[in-house]
């Protein structure tokens, strides 16, 4: 068991560029949640997945977040035209059944 | 809705002094309560977690008890050790099905 895995682990962009980040949870973890870490604040929630479908989205921060995990397994967050304010840590975390959520080391975006 | 209170920090102590944390939450129900460690670069690790009322969770010399009735999970340790500087978030949720709402974090740093 490998963990939960991120990737990239930083990205630096140019405001206006698209930018995907990768997320590769425990295998045989059905849940996966995206959160968004800004410096000295608690992780925020984005999005949940139950195996493939998108079961909350509400939280995404704009229409320019969008997320997808197409079998079930591995997630992907895409943040389309970026923009300063999306700098942050993004974490994503992986479950099985029950309440324990298992974090990834995080991808740290700075958009300049 | 959900959320999670923490004192702010940073928290300075000497190597062996005795630890508390406070964390105080509001959550209609009986939410799941977590302390999560974050050390330096790297993501979030579950330091411990109590699911009921009275339950009191422990790790690595670390302990937090449920309370109902003060609506708190304060985290203690008696005596800190310098590889415990972190930030340290306390969480909550109220199911399998929801996700963590964190409180914003506390920095401690332990000096020898």
């Amino acid at each position: 068991d490998t963990g939960v895995s991120q990737n990239p682990r930083h990205k630096i962009t140019k405001r206006g560029q698209n930018v995907t980040f990768r997320c590769d949870p425990i295998s045989e973890h059905n849940r996966l949640y995206w959160y968004r870490q800004t410096l000295g604040q608690g992780p925020e929630f984005l999005t949940y997945f139950q195996n493939e479908a998108q079961l909350e989205k509400s939280r995404l921060l704009s229409d320019r977040f969008s997320a997808e995990r197409p079998k079930g397994s591995f997630s992907t967050l895409e943040i389309q035209r970026t923009e300063q304010g999306d700098s942050a840590m993004y974490l994503c975390a992986s479950s099985p059944e029950g309440i324990e959520q298992f974090f990834g080391p995080g991808t740290r975006l700075t958009v300049l | 809705g959900d959320s999670v209170t923490q004192m702010e920090g940073p928290v300075t102590l000497s190597e062996e002094a005795f630890l508390t944390i406070n964390c105080t939450y509001t959550a209609t129900g009986y939410p799941s309560l977590f302390w999560y460690v974050q050390y330096p670069g790297e993501g979030l690790q579950l330091l411990l977690k109590a699911t009921k009322a009275d339950d009191k969770g422990s790790n690595k010399g670390f302990e937090a008890t449920y309370r109902k009735e003060t609506t708190s999970f304060h985290l203690e340790k008696g005596s800190v050790q310098v590889s415990d500087s972190a930030v340290y978030f306390c969480a909550l949720t109220r199911s399998g099905n929801t996700p963590l709402v964190f409180g914003k974090g506390t920095r401690l740093s332990v000096i020898a």
